[in-house]
């Protein structure tokens, strides 16, 4: 089973540092999507790739961060001087374009700030 | 814009008791709809969807849906619940216009099922 794999899985960081995730879509989806999570909230919707090109961020992805998916495959999420309000729960999904409306999502890095 | 309402955030429930969790959504447009699992600390796990046709969906563990264009409801059912359904559950939708299809998320409902 070739899922959505994100790595790290959890990662606790001082305030102020800076952090990247990685994530690796399912290999022919061309869709990729990043989500962040709070607790006891629903997954909110950061940004979006079609192949190399981030085609929409939303307005919750500020200026500290920035997502790149340089050869269409993979994909880096990275916050710069973090927050403890940064902390949450951040997913990855991939899609097929042939399945517009059913995306995959992966088990999520869970990032602490302290 | 679209959005997603779970009112309730709790659901208690005695196993093999049956279950009804509640979604209501809004938008302009003509959306595809569903369901989600989350299990503690994992990712989300596709239930079960609407997209077109049949009102009344079903997933392959017993959960069902039926989506109401009137009431703009698609609430998520089972007759008769196991303690491995315990798990948060999200009500989530996508404009039906053949673009990007970023999910709207509800903020999810709790399935707690006890003995």
């Amino acid at each position: 089973d070739t899922g959505v794999s994100q790595d790290p899985r959890h990662k606790i960081t001082k305030r102020g540092q800076n952090v990247t995730f990685r994530c690796d879509p399912i290999s022919e989806h061309n869709r990729l999507y990043w989500y962040r999570q709070t607790l006891g909230q629903g997954p909110e919707f950061l940004t979006y790739f079609q192949n190399e090109a981030q085609l929409e961020k939303s307005r919750l992805l500020s200026d500290r961060f920035s997502a790149e998916r340089p050869k269409g495959s993979f994909s880096t999420l990275e916050i710069q001087r973090t927050e403890q309000g940064d902390s949450a729960m951040y997913l990855c999904a991939s899609s097929d374009p042939d399945r517009v409306a059913e995306a995959f999502f992966g088990q999520g890095t869970r990032l602490t700030v302290v | 814009a679209q959005s997603v309402t779970q009112l309730d955030s709790q659901v208690p429930v005695f196993e093999e008791a049956p279950v009804e969790l509640r979604c209501n959504y809004s938008s302009s447009v003509s959306v595809y709809l569903f369901w989600y699992v989350q299990y503690p600390n994992q990712g989300l796990q596709l239930l079960l969807k609407y997209l077109s046709g049949s009102t009344l969906v079903e997933s392959i563990n017993g959960f069902e849906a039926e989506f109401n264009k009137s009431q703009t409801s698609f609430h998520l059912r089972k007759p008769s619940v196991h303690i491995s359904d315990t798990a948060e559950y999200f009500c989530a939708l996508t404009p039906n216009t053949g673009t990007a299809s970023k999910l709207t998320f509800g903020t999810g409902t709790r399935l707690q099922v006890t003995l």
